[in-house]
């Protein structure tokens, strides 16, 4: 069982809302990633962290943003919730670089907007 | 166009009985392929890993096969339990790049029926 949290596990909300979705890890990973994922569709990354204060663009295009201040935490943040950021987004670690180490995930929040 | 496709797109077996999910791949230069399997409102947890030398690899129930030179990967079940019951994807990395990047399928969704 991996030792990565998400909350909240669900969470609806009006349009033009600002949420911030909780991401932490006890493994002591460095690299850490945010997944935006539709169902039956596949994972697309979104964010991604090397380690504190670094962190990156995925390859698909997201208003969200993100932090990293601390190794352990990972929060995305977005400032006005449209129905368009209706998914499920994932977060995950590793220990090393991805094409070489396994992605550990998280249980996921699924977000809907109204 | 996904370099990664699975196939079937779902499929609905009887407990007990055996089957064998498919990923054929473009993704070059090739790294490692990964069979994830994910629950219903949960994240993906690793099955198996392979590399480029690897043509078999067993967790339990569940053998991986990889054939670099077709590109094409293959996920056998033997005697399913409805545990076994989820999305099963399939991810393969590169290694031409720093990130070493990710490439995810969308998932073969098994229902196992008692």
């Amino acid at each position: 069982e991996a030792d990565i949290y998400q909350t909240p596990r669900y969470l609806v909300i009006g349009t033009g809302k600002k949420i911030t979705l909780e991401c932490s890890q006890t493994m002591g990973h460095d690299k850490m990633y945010w997944y935006q994922q539709d169902p039956g569709m596949e994972l697309h990354l979104i964010h991604y962290s090397y380690g504190v204060n670094s962190t990156e663009k995925g390859d698909l295009s997201s208003e969200s943003t993100v932090s990293r201040i601390r190794t352990e935490h990972f929060p995305l943040t977005l400032e006005s919730a449209r129905p368009s950021h209706t998914s499920q987004y994932l977060c995950a670690s590793s220990r090393t670089q991805p094409h070489t180490d396994t992605q550990y995930f998280g249980p996921g929040t699924r977000l809907t907007v109204l | 166009k996904n370099q990664v496709e699975q196939s079937p797109q779902s499929l609905i077996i009887l407990e007990g009985k055996n089957c064998t999910l498919q990923c054929n791949y473009t993704v070059s230069p090739f790294s490692n392929l990964r069979w994830y399997k994910q629950d219903t409102g949960r994240g993906p947890v690793s099955l198996t890993i392979m590399t480029f030398s690897e043509n078999t690899k067993s967790n339990g129930r569940y053998t991986a096969t990889l054939d670099a030179d077709t590109k094409q990967s293959s996920l056998h079940i033997t005697a399913s339990q409805l545990s076994d019951s989820a999305s099963y994807i399939c991810v393969v990395s590169d290694r031409g790049s720093t990130l070493g990047r990710l490439y995810f399928g969308r998932g073969t969704q098994l229902t196992v029926w008692p």
